[in-house]
């Protein structure tokens, strides 16, 4: 089935640095939703996104739906041990969401 | 709030046995769906109800696979005989309606085909 992209693949980052991720598609989206999947977890919900042009914080995370409503982003700032896990995007353009193949963060403390 | 119950958390199995998965979503919430999440991958959907009835379920394998959602909450989803590719997590999520509503997961179940 289709994934959507998700750039990069994995990230091993500094404790305390921010992290920028996004998402694409080659087709148009109206919602787009991002989660994390801790291991042996289901995914929690981050933040959705619901309109072109939209940014969207929750605490030290913000995502954006982009213009094109072909991709989105996602950035966490001043990273912390924690946020170590696999961010996915999800997008929806009808009635149903499509995943993306998932961003791996490792943080080093 | 509760949220989206599923159980068993893991089941092993041998090739050709048979294994249900249930989930219990969100309190009011009408569309369920059923994810395969292969090791590495993002959450495939197998099948999405809303309320008892199946709104998509191109991705489901009907030849082994099958589910219901009888009453319009609890949902099973059975596989029978089990293949060695079956080995996976199998997510349960709820959302208030159809997609483009937020989208709430269960823990999952990971199946072992032995």
């Amino acid at each position: 089935g289709q994934q959507l992209n998700q750039s990069p693949q994995s990230m091993f980052i500094q404790e305390g640095e921010d992290v920028s991720m996004n998402c694409t598609s080659s087709s148009i989206f109206n919602t787009w939703l991002w989660y994390k999947q801790d291991p042996g977890e289901g995914p929690v919900l981050l933040i959705a996104l619901y309109k072109a042009g939209e940014l969207t914080s929750n605490g030290r995370l913000t995502a954006q739906f982009g213009i094109t409503r072909k991709d989105s982003f996602l950035n966490i700032s001043a990273s912390i041990p924690s946020d170590v896990g696999i961010y996915f995007c999800a997008g929806s353009g009808t009635y149903k969401y499509i995943f993306g193949t998932g961003t791996r963060l490792k943080v080093l403390a | 709030e509760a949220g989206v119950a599923q159980s068993p958390r893991y089941k092993i199995i041998e090739k050709r046995q048979s294994v249900a998965f249930w989930c219990n979503p969100i309190s009011g919430h009408a569309t369920l769906y059923w994810y395969q999440q292969i090791l590495g991958q993002g959450p495939k959907l197998l099948i999405q109800f809303q309320n008892n009835g199946v709104v998509d379920d191109s991705q489901l394998p009907k030849d082994r696979f099958s589910a219901e959602r009888l009453k319009g909450v609890d949902s099973t989803l059975k596989i029978q005989p089990a293949k060695l590719e079956d080995s996976a997590v199998y997510l349960c999520a709820s959302s208030p309606g159809p997609a483009g509503n937020e989208q709430f997961f269960g823990p999952g179940t990971r199946l072992t085909v032995l």
